[in-house]
């Protein structure tokens, strides 16, 4: 399987700071279709999770632009702006590329300093 | 509105078995691919269980031949049949929705609340 690993585990952030979250994967994500399947979800405190981003850099609909997504091969990162109250929370990339299985992160906690 | 709502965790003991529900509303459901997610209390994420939109079923390799999922379209309802439950399934488990691509490899667009699942003497 592959195996995801994210970094920094914990993320403290002065509000309205950038934030940078990475992950990388233990093999190339680009899928033999052309499209590398690395996604991106938060979880708030007490809440479910939530899709920000598909396919490395695609939005969903309604995540705030301070949200972007990029990378390739094996290296990606998930960039906040600007830090918000209501971005803490545990943040988790997803490979898709190698499935079965579907594999996760660890996560990475963001916090407000 | 996209609504997921998971019910039946509970405890059990190691051996029993338990169903799980997810009631959908707000989309499509008979044409949607369904999954089930879950993270131990305070851990990571891991994928489980998919129903794909043509019928196929897979499993993650520590749950085959234990734990079953279906799908009723009459009732817009997700099951998830787990059988000789073990203490490392204790764990939340979220029912999920795959988006329109209908491709598991683009994740989830919508998550329910999740349901907690104690397997323990």
């Amino acid at each position: 399987d592959v195996v995801m690993t994210q970094s920094p585990l914990s993320l403290p952030v002065t509000l309205g700071q950038p934030a940078s979250i990475s992950c990388r994967s233990s093999q190339s994500l680009v899928h033999s279709d052309g499209n590398t399947y690395l996604n991106w979800f938060q979880q708030r405190p007490g809440q479910s999770l939530r899709r920000l981003i598909y396919k490395v850099s695609n939005r969903d609909s309604g995540v705030p632009d301070r949200f972007s997504g990029s990378g390739s091969g094996t290296d990606f990162t998930l960039k906040i702006s600007r830090v918000e109250a209501e971005d803490v929370g545990v943040y988790y990339c997803m490979q898709g590329t190698h499935w079965p299985p579907i594999t996760f992160g660890q996560g990475t906690r963001l916090e407000i300093k | 509105e996209v609504q997921l709502l998971e019910s039946g965790g509970g405890l059990v003991q190691p051996g029993g078995s338990l169903r799980l529900s997810c009631a959908a509303s707000g989309f499509t459901f008979s044409t949607s691919a369904m999954s089930w997610v879950r993270q131990v209390p305070g851990k990571g994420l891991e994928w489980v269980s998919v129903f794909s939109t043509g019928g196929s079923t897979y499993y993650a390799d520590s749950v085959k031949g234990r734990f079953t999922i279906s799908k009723d379209k009459s009732k817009n309802t997700l099951s998830l049949q787990m059988n000789s439950l073990r203490a490392e399934d204790t764990a939340i488990y979220y029912c999920a929705k795959i988006d329109s691509s209908n491709s598991i490899r683009n994740g989830f667009d919508y998550w329910g609340q999740g349901t907690l699942v104690t397997v323990s003497s």
